[in-house]
Order: C-alpha cells, then structure tokens, then sequence
C-alpha cells in the first residue's frame, strides 16, 4: 500500500488560511469518507483533528476543517496562530482493510 | 480522563524478540477496537497493526504480517504487540492507540515507547 501524498511543506502568516492536501486513489481516499487528520508537535504524540473527512472532534478549534473530493482530501487551517506550527498527517481506510498515511506535512508560521 | 501507557520498548538485537504493552484506563476498554502505529526516526506515521474489541478481528500492515502479532487482554484492559524477527528498519516509536471506528480514526494516542534495532 503506497503512501498518500501531501505536500512537504506549507507556510503562512499568522491571520491567513492555509490548506494541506492529500491525494489518494478510489481505493482509499476516494472510495470511502474515512479520511482522518493529525496533527504532531514536536516529541509529542500525534493528536486527532478531523475524522470521517470533516468532523471535527470535541475540543479541536473551529479554525480547522476538512473537505474531500474525488481522491483528494484536503485539511484547511483558518486564522493561523503560532501555535498551529507542527506536522500534520492524513490517514484514510483502504480497500484491503488497512489504514494508510500521508508522508506528512510541515507547517511553518512566518 | 483516557490514559494510554505504553511499555515494552528497549535495544534489541536484528532477529530479536520484544512484547509491547499498551495499559489503558478511562473509558471501557472492551468497546473498543485499539491500533499500533510505528514512527521511524524522523519520519513518518506508518500504522502496523489493529484489533477489534472483542479480539477476534485483527489486520496488519504487509511490512509485519507473519513478524508480529497483536492482542489484548480486557480483563486486564492491556494491548499487546509482540514483535519478532525484528529488522533494522523497524527501529522506530510505537504508538497505541483507541480506535473510534472501524480501522480509524485513532483517538487518543499514548506517549510512545522506543524499540531500537541494532547490534
């Protein structure tokens, strides 16, 4: 099962929009609505963003949110804050009942 | 609040063998499936194995299959991950996790334990 594909690296302003994406195939990202996002600071344990494409757990703040079409899902971050600086990682079930992630995503705040 | 501790991790020689233990509190453990999911060095989530509550379900990464093995114990509310065959490439942290769906979405997470593969 290959890696999803996310771009290595973002970058904004604090107050901008920034979006991650993750491309997949029809038998993962664009065959089913089980694509998760992660976000990891460094030394620390990666925490749940978004599930199911774009629910947002209890606790995760509004500013992010997830979208998915065909075999891309996307994970956009609204109002970038310092503290929004990290890796972030997409995961989506697959057809052979396996879990696959993205290489991950840097974050950077300017 | 949930609590996963992992333990287990340490040096061991290619070819070696290591249980992991993932000791969970907080919320009942028999409803839910749990996941492992590795991260090597500097890189990368990679998930490696999951089970379903009951323990009757498992699936596992092809990079695994055959090497290791995952189970549970609800009496005792513990994950395992018994790791055989161990390569150098399966140097990494090891995460457990509570699995919220099927396979996924993994919420929470523990804090990790090491296995170093090395001679």
């Amino acid at each position: 099962q290959s890696a999803l594909t996310q771009p290595a690296s973002v970058s904004g302003s604090p107050g901008q929009s920034i979006t991650i994406s993750c491309t997949g195939t029809s038998s993962d990202v664009g065959g089913y609505n089980y694509v998760s996002w992660y976000q990891q600071h460094p030394g620390k344990a990666p925490k749940l963003m978004i599930s199911n494409v774009s629910n947002r757990p209890s606790g995760v703040s509004n500013r992010f949110s997830g979208s998915k079409s065909d075999n891309t899902a996307s994970l956009t971050i609204s109002g970038l804050q310092a503290e929004d600086e990290a890796d972030y990682y997409c995961g989506s079930y697959t057809s052979s009942n396996t879990l696959v992630f993205g290489g991950g995503t840097k974050l950077t705040v300017l | 609040e949930v609590q996963l501790v992992e333990s287990g991790g340490g040096l061991v020689q290619p070819g070696g063998s290591l249980r992991l233990s993932c000791a969970a509190s907080g919320f009942t453990f028999s409803s839910y499936g749990m996941a492992w999911v590795r991260q090597a060095p500097g890189k990368g989530l990679q998930w490696v194995s999951s089970i379903s509550d009951s323990g009757t379900s498992t699936y596992y990464a092809d990079s695994v299959k055959g090497r290791f093995t995952i189970s549970r114990d609800n009496s005792r509310n513990t994950l395992y991950l018994q790791v055989d065959s161990l390569r150098a490439e399966d140097t990494a942290v090891y995460y457990c996790a509570k699995v919220l769906g099927l396979l996924d979405p993994f919420d929470p997470w523990g804090q990790g334990t090491l296995v170093t593969v090395s001679s």
